[in-house]
């Protein structure tokens, strides 16, 4: 079954450092997603990202973040100088165009920074 | 802003009993109320949906209610078993967001042998 894939599983930082999370999605999915989830608190929506452009964006995602899609097949998030509080876990998800708000997620990227 | 609020944030039940979780929504023109079972360390899974022209869908063990008018939405789990233990999320679409999904605050069930 096609899943969503994500890397690193886990991955530590200093504070202020630059960070890649990297995602493949599903292959015949066109809209993409980046979700937080700070420990013991539920998910929120960062970006969803189509047709290689930013579609929505929350409050959450400042001008420290910024997503990508470098090939055909990768999807990014970047958080340009980590701050104590982008600790969390970062999940990627899709959709098939046709099916708006089933989304299908990763299993995550734990960012912990110090 | 949208919100979305689900109870109880813990249930405990025995193996064999039902299980029911419910979530309240702000905005009236929501159409999409997905539910995600959160195993740990692991990233939601979606396990059933509804949309706003369904009062209910069914699927083996596991049910959803909509009342529109009430504004909430539940997930019924029947004949539970050990390995329906995990976090629970409803989760919502509002106007103006088609794709954009508002999630509950979580519910932690587990399911006693």
């Amino acid at each position: 079954e096609p899943e969503v894939t994500q890397t690193p599983s886990h991955q530590v930082t200093q504070m202020g450092q630059e960070v890649i999370l990297r995602c493949v999605p599903i292959s015949n999915h066109l809209y993409f997603y980046w979700y937080r989830q700070i420990l013991g608190q539920k998910v929120e929506f960062l970006v969803s990202f189509y047709n290689n452009e930013i579609s929505e964006k929350s409050e959450i995602f400042d001008d420290q973040f910024s997503v990508e899609r470098p090939d055909g097949s990768n999807f990014t998030l970047k958080i340009r100088s980590t701050k104590l509080e982008d600790s969390a876990m970062y999940f990627c998800a899709s959709t098939r165009l046709q099916s708006p708000g089933e989304l299908f997620f990763g299993e995550g990227s734990r960012l912990t920074v110090l | 802003g949208e919100n979305v609020e689900q109870h109880p944030s813990t249930l405990s039940v025995q193996e064999g009993d039902s299980a029911v979780i419910k979530c309240t929504y702000s905005d009236s023109a929501s159409n999409y109320f997905p539910w995600y079972k959160q195993e740990l360390g692991k990233g939601p899974q979606l396990i059933i949906d509804i949309r706003s022209n369904v009062g209910e869908k069914k699927d083996q063990r596991i049910a959803v209610t909509l009342n529109k008018t009430a504004k909430h939405f539940s997930l019924h789990i029947t004949e539970t078993q050990p390995e329906d233990s995990a976090v629970y999320f409803c989760a919502a679409t509002f106007s103006g967001s088609a794709r954009q999904l508002t999630f509950g605050s979580g519910t932690q069930l587990t399911v006693l042998p």
